[in-house]
Formats: structure tokens, C-alpha cells, sequence
């Protein structure tokens, strides 16, 4: 049972446009959100998140919008650089119990940005 | 600021072989420490993760094991590889409740 879905694999977006990339998630237990990107062969890096009592938040090109009703979050990145190819991956996190709390990840998009 | 290291970066092992990755963080005290995998195609899956020494809980029934032996280190081991257990395998660690931040990784393919 997969709790947080990206239902595209890949995306192909024109350098200076706009990429959308987008996440499903059906634990309702879900309070925060967080989005990584990651290069091949490389561990994923940190690039934003959001708590589930807000709706946006912004990070220079990066903006993440929480759609708590839906359970859909989206990142916006605006523009598109070529150096944004990788692939970025959507993560919830619920507490675990013990002071831990777990992510859960979707399975990745992959991004293109084409020059 | 904090690091985290993982050895070694690749490893070929052959099926039957044992296993013994291990994960370090700098900079930090008391962290939270996670091992990942990703399989091919696949997402990002928890294997274990640990609250403190001593201290693993273990996500996913497998023939890996993992120890916290000291406060900062992390290691993730078998007895036996089989050919499933080929992926890249990933250490993490956060202090806060939320974030957590991503070692280089170890590519292990078993033959």
C-alpha cells in the first residue's frame, strides 16, 4: 500500500518555464511534508518543505502548495534551470513513537530541463 | 556544520558473503539515524532507524541487520547477501523532527 504516490515518473520542461511536479498521499496522520532532489549516485539533498497548517511556502525559485482536503502537494519551480535535472523526490513524515518520527517517500520524478 | 559519511562507496559481493556497511555523522550529538534503500525503479525504503545506542527498530523483515554502537555511528549488516539485496543503500540522520539529511550513499551489487 503505497501512502505517498508521484503518478509521473518522468517530466520534460523547456529551460525558463515553469515545472510542476506533483504528490498524492493517503495517511491522513501525514502533519509535514518535505520534497528532496537527488542526482545519480548521489544521496538525496534537502530542497523544501511545508507543515500541514499552511498552504504555501516559498524558497527563492521553489515553492511548495499543500492541499490538505486533496492530499495533494505540488513544487513549483519557476524558472527552470538545466542544472535542476535530477530527480526529485515527495516525503511525509508522521511520528513513530519512541521520539522518532519516519519519512515516507514516493517514488521519484524524474526531471528534464532542456536548454 | 554537520556531515555524514558512508564507506565504502561501491561493492561488489558475491551471494552468500557477508555485509557490513557503516555510516558516520560529525557535528551533531544524539541524532536520529535512518538506513535506506533504493532498489531499482524504486522509491526511497526504511530499513532501520535508531533513536539512540543500542537502540534499532527494524521496518522491513529482511536477512539485514543493523547496530548503533556509539552515538554517531551506524552500520548496517548481513550474514548471508542475497541477490534481492542489491541496491543503493543510503544513511541518514535528522536532530529535529522533521528533516533528514542524506549521506553519498553505497552502491552494493550482489553476484
Amino acid at each position: 500500500d503505497q501512502q505517498v504516490k508521484q503518478n509521473s515518473p518522468s517530466l520534460s520542461v523547456q529551460e525558463g518555464r515553469i515545472s510542476i511536479l506533483n504528490c498524492d498521499y493517503t495517511n491522513s496522520m501525514f502533519d509535514y511534508f518535505l520534497w528532496y532532489k537527488k542526482y545519480p549516485a548521489e544521496g538525496p539533498t534537502f530542497l523544501i518543505s511545508i507543515s500541514s497548517i499552511k498552504d504555501k511556502n516559498e524558497d527563492g525559485r521553489f515553492t511548495v502548495f499543500l492541499n490538505k482536503s486533496a492530499k495533494h502537494l505540488s513544487l513549483h519551480i519557476v524558472p527552470s534551470q538545466p542544472g535542476d535535472s535530477a530527480v526529485y523526490f515527495c516525503a511525509a513524515s508522521a511520528y513513530s513513537g519512541a521520539g522518532s518520527y519516519q519519512l515516507t517517500f514516493g517514488k521519484g520524478t524524474k526531471l528534464s530541463v532542456i536548454p | 556544520s554537520q556531515t555524514i559519511h558512508q564507506w565504502p562507496a561501491t561493492l561488489v559481493q558475491p551471494v552468500g558473503s557477508p555485509l557490513s556497511l557503516e555510516c558516520t555523522v560529525e557535528g551533531t550529538s544524539n541524532p536520529n539515524l535512518y538506513w535506506y534503500r533504493q532498489a531499482a525503479g524504486r522509491g526511497l525504503q526504511l530499513l532501520f532507524y535508531s533513536v539512540g545506542i543500542g537502540q534499532i527498530s527494524s521496518e522491513v523483515p529482511q536477512n539485514l541487520s543493523a547496530s548503533r554502537p556509539q552515538d554517531r555511528q551506524f552500520i548496517l549488516s548481513s550474514k548471508k547477501l542475497l541477490l534481492s539485496d542489491s541496491g543503493f543503500y543510503l544513511c541518514a540522520w535528522g536532530t529535529g523532527p522533521y528533516e533528514q539529511y542524506f549521506g553519498p550513499g553505497t552502491r552494493l551489487t550482489v553476484t
